[in-house]
């Protein structure tokens, strides 16, 4: 059974002081992983897609990486609306084309 | 690009009564869509896989007859919640794989209350 496992569960961060977010997975063969992020009462907003281990993303202040075992979430110089929670989820190779999510972690960058 | 949508937003209805949540992809065809279900301060919880055509796939204690999903086109997709309960109550959200790729791309939600 495929199963994700987030770091922590609550964040809370100054504005500049950077940080990152992990997420373990185990998964039978990885198609791929996905981070979110979800504001209050929305629907998940995409971020990233990483396929292979040695894989890294960026986007603003935001950088994903992949291993074998889990992905890191870099958040560098965080602004108050990067407060939000971020959510890992991934896709395996076999069975059912559904994603798996973490449990999310919630991060408050305070001014 | 990749915006899926969802009407209504918000909706508050009596227990017994049936209310139907729809979801569109705005600009790519999604010939799969997916229905969420989201408790406060948890994470998001599939309840079925909808494929254009054919019959929605729902995970393991989904009841399939209470919550009716047909998508009928390649961008649209509905869930009917029949005979709502107060626990029925949630935030249920959608999504959309885009075609040829593994990427969802979510709805903004609908907040159901069931009185």
């Amino acid at each position: 059974e495929d199963q994700v496992t987030q770091s922590p569960e609550a964040l809370r961060l100054q504005e500049g002081e950077s940080s990152s977010l992990n997420c373990s997975y185990t998964v039978s063969g990885l198609r791929g992983l996905f981070w979110y992020r979800q504001d209050p009462g929305k629907g998940p907003e995409f971020l990233f897609t990483l396929y292979s281990a040695g894989e890294e993303k960026e986007k603003e202040r935001l950088k994903a990486t992949l291993t074998k075992k889990e992905s890191f979430l870099h958040i560098t110089a965080p602004k108050p609306e990067d407060s939000a929670t971020y959510l890992c989820a991934v896709l395996s190779l076999t069975g059912r084309r559904a994603l798996t999510f973490g449990s999310g972690t919630r991060l408050q960058v305070q001014p | 690009g990749a915006v899926v949508s969802q009407h209504p937003s918000r909706v508050i209805c009596k227990s017994g009564t049936s209310v139907k949540i729809e979801c569109r992809s705005l600009d790519f065809q999604a010939t799969t869509m997916f229905w969420y279900r989201q408790f406060p301060k948890k994470s998001l919880m599939l309840m079925a896989t909808s494929n254009e055509g054919s019959k929605a796939t729902y995970e393991q204690g989904v009841e399939k007859d209470k919550f009716l999903i047909n998508h009928a086109s390649l961008t649209l997709s509905t869930l009917t919640v029949t005979s709502a309960h107060p626990e029925d109550s949630s935030f249920y959200i959608c999504s959309a794989r885009i075609p040829g790729g593994e990427t969802q791309y979510f709805g903004p939600g609908t907040r159901l209350l069931v009185l």
